[in-house]
């Protein structure tokens, strides 16, 4: 079953703009996962923030951990058409990987 | 180049017959796992490996096997087929359990 539930389920915004996606989770965790899919593709690693740890940044993203309200969110600053892709949230609890339903970001140019 | 190889890419059998998808990783990982992709449900995971010769299930294992002899390959077998094994699926490996995945291109399953 999921673990992890991304919100919105479809994100449209104009290049430039910044995007946030959300994930809710249910149980404690070990640590959250952020991955991009390009339509079929595989799964591509974007970030990882252990559970002992509330905000993390690589680039023009910036992923938060409030593991008291068991969420987190993904922001993506100054988007671009190439961000257009699916997200997923995935958490870690002792071997099991559980990946949401993902969040379908457009960017339009 | 640092990657995780699936093959085939695309496969249409018919139900009953045997089949394998290969998954090869070359970067040394301990961990690797199975997933299907279906839309609107996520990836759920088949099967996961936490080193060689030890292997367990995921939460949608039934109608697959998988073995782990050598730590580089982690197959998917699929013993008899059937049409709601019609999926995407992606194979992943992690230098250790709760590290980041790297995932295969993924093999797109049709059972007709």
């Amino acid at each position: 079953s999921q673990q992890g539930e991304e919100d919105p389920q479809a994100l449209s915004i104009q290049e430039g703009e910044n995007a946030t996606m959300n994930c809710s989770y249910k149980t404690s965790i070990n640590n959250l996962q952020w991955y991009r899919q390009n339509s079929g593709r595989g799964l591509v690693h974007l970030i990882l923030i252990r559970s002992n740890e509330r905000e993390k940044h690589s680039g023009r993203l910036r992923v938060t951990l409030d593991t008291s309200k068991k969420s987190s969110s993904l922001l993506i600053t100054a988007s671009r058409a190439a961000d257009t892709a699916s997200y997923f949230c995935a958490t870690d609890i002792f071997h099991d990987m559980r990946f949401g339903a993902g969040t379908r970001l457009t960017v339009k140019p | 180049e640092a990657q995780v190889t699936q093959n085939p890419r695309y496969l249409i059998t018919v139900t009953g017959k045997k089949l394998t998808v290969t998954c090869s990783q070359n970067m040394n990982h301990e961990y690797m796992s199975w997933y299907r992709q279906d839309p609107g449900l996520g990836l759920r995971q088949i099967y996961y490996s936490m080193n060689v010769e030890v292997t367990d299930k995921g939460d949608v294992p039934e109608g697959y096997k998988v073995s782990r002899k050598e730590k580089r390959n982690f197959p998917l077998i699929l013993e008899s087929p059937s049409p709601n094994q019609t999926s995407l699926y992606f194979c992943a490996s992690s230098l250790a359990s709760g590290d980041g995945y790297t995932f295969g291109s993924g093999t797109r399953l049709t059972v007709v």
